[in-house]
């Protein structure tokens, strides 16, 4: 059963304009999140993390929040621009020495 | 530095036949993983190594072998390709876990 979920297959955003992302999880066990973006033919990329100790993290136009008590974090990228047009996965982590992948959102950024 | 690097990019098979991905990084790492990607599955994870000599499984080890006799490489094993096998691999590296990991570019296996 999938642990990580990702229930957005596809997002379309204008340019200028907020993207939000989001994944849902299962495990309360997991303590470490993160958001990866991955570009087609390429591997994926490190983006921004968050750990359980806190709720918001920023770098730059790239904003994690995350809701423990409901299980939910969410990518929020402000402003949008085509660059940013790829496919984000999010990812958790836990004691087990073991990340477990959302199936990801494929985000478009219109000029 | 290299980074973490997977060979061959490309690769097709015949059902029943065995090989190696390769996959090294030069950043000094301990913690080495492997991902297959398939269609509305996202990443998951096969095989993983917290450093050298230590290995486990994944989410879907099976099918596949693992060892890692150095910290630089970590190779995954196919001992009898099968056609569910059929999709793109990525190794990763970090520091340790769960630091941030940095992937490699891929292999696309297609095992008819």
């Amino acid at each position: 059963d999938q642990q990580v979920k990702q229930n957005s297959p596809s997002l379309s955003v204008q340019e200028g304009r907020i993207s939000i992302l989001n994944c849902d999880y299962t495990n309360s066990m997991f303590d470490y999140f993160l958001w990866y973006k991955k570009y087609p033919a390429e591997g994926p990329t490190f983006l921004i993390s968050i750990s359980s100790i806190k709720d918001k993290n920023e770098d730059g136009r790239f904003t994690v929040f995350l809701n423990k008590s409901a299980k939910h974090l969410s990518l929020h990228i402000v402003p949008s621009q085509p660059g940013d047009s790829a496919v984000y996965f999010c990812a958790a982590g836990g004691t087990g020495n073991q990340f477990y992948f959302g199936t990801g959102t494929s985000l478009t950024v219109i000029p | 530095n290299a980074g973490v690097t997977q060979t061959p990019k490309f690769q097709v098979l015949k059902t029943g036949q065995s090989m190696t991905l390769q996959c090294a990084q030069d950043m000094n790492h301990e913690y080495m993983s492997w991902y297959r990607q398939d269609p509305g599955m996202g990443l998951r994870l096969i095989h993983y190594s917290v450093g050298a000599g230590i290995t486990d499984q994944g989410e879907v080890p099976n099918g596949y072998n693992v060892s890692r006799s150095t910290t630089e490489d970590f190779p995954l094993r196919l001992l009898s390709a099968a056609p569910s096998q059929t999709s793109v691999y990525f190794c990763a590296s970090s520091y340790s876990f769960p630091d941030t990991q940095y992937f490699g570019p891929g292999t696309r296996l297609t095992v008819l």
